[in-house]
């Protein structure tokens, strides 16, 4: 009974190629978001929806994609992987704007080879 | 350019005694502070959080005090139990200027010994 679950857990790829990362979460809220943990820890934030609405896209390569196909999922499709991209990768959802209480998902750590 | 500051990587701590996290931020737009729990493995869980009208507040053993002048906050833990073994996160947003971004500071590995 997961509130915030990502797909997968682990992703191990090579420079070049195409991944994506799901999210999905039960809780019925309308605002989802991407961060990435660094390996200095830092959680930044890359991306944000609200009801499928894209509302916050920071300083993020164009290799980076969100997808919102209802307000219950955001994916995360990557092009081109490069090294620098490894990381954790945190999945999250409040239940509406403005809302700065927000409900993580267990994370997918990706390694790029 | 770090916003949210948490200047000790670690701290250590026998259980039963009082854990102090502190927190440093530099952008004085901030009015919203937040504190998340993380374990190993998984995603960081909200904790406790404080408005700028405030300077305290309480959730059983936590309580999250904020000094808006020295723009500094802290999280105190008494008294501290095994099971409070995480890392702590420092949160802030901005109303008025960032309605829907939260800014984490890097984490403070609290480790609690029995």
């Amino acid at each position: 009974d997961t509130a915030v679950s990502q797909t997968p857990k682990y992703l191990v790829t090579q420079m070049g190629n195409d991944k994506s990362i799901k999210c999905e979460q039960n809780l019925g809220h309308d605002t989802m978001y991407w961060y990435k943990q660094d390996s200095k820890k830092f959680l930044k934030i890359m991306f944000s929806y609200n009801n499928k609405e894209l509302i916050i896209n920071e300083t993020v390569p164009n290799r980076f994609s969100p997808k919102s196909p209802d307000k219950a999922h955001l994916n995360l499709h990557i092009n081109s992987l490069e090294l620098g991209d490894s990381a954790v990768y945190f999945c999250a959802s409040s239940p509406h704007r403005g809302t700065y209480e927000q409900y993580f998902g267990p994370g997918t750590r990706l390694t790029v080879t | 350019d770090q916003q949210v500051k948490q200047n000790s990587p670690s701290l250590s701590v026998q259980e039963g005694r009082i854990s102090i996290l502190n927190c440093d931020y530099t952008n004085s737009m901030f009015d919203y502070f937040l504190w998340y729990k993380k374990y190993p493995a998984e995603g960081p869980t909200f904790l406790i959080s404080i408005s700028s009208i405030k300077d305290k507040n309480e959730d059983g053993r936590f309580t999250v005090f904020l000094n808006k002048s020295a723009k500094h906050l802290s999280l105190h833990i008494v008294p501290s139990q095994p099971g409070d073994s995480a890392v702590y996160f420092c949160a802030a947003s901005a109303f008025k200027t960032s309605y829907d971004k939260v800014i984490f500071g890097p984490g403070t590995s609290l480790s609690v010994i029995p």
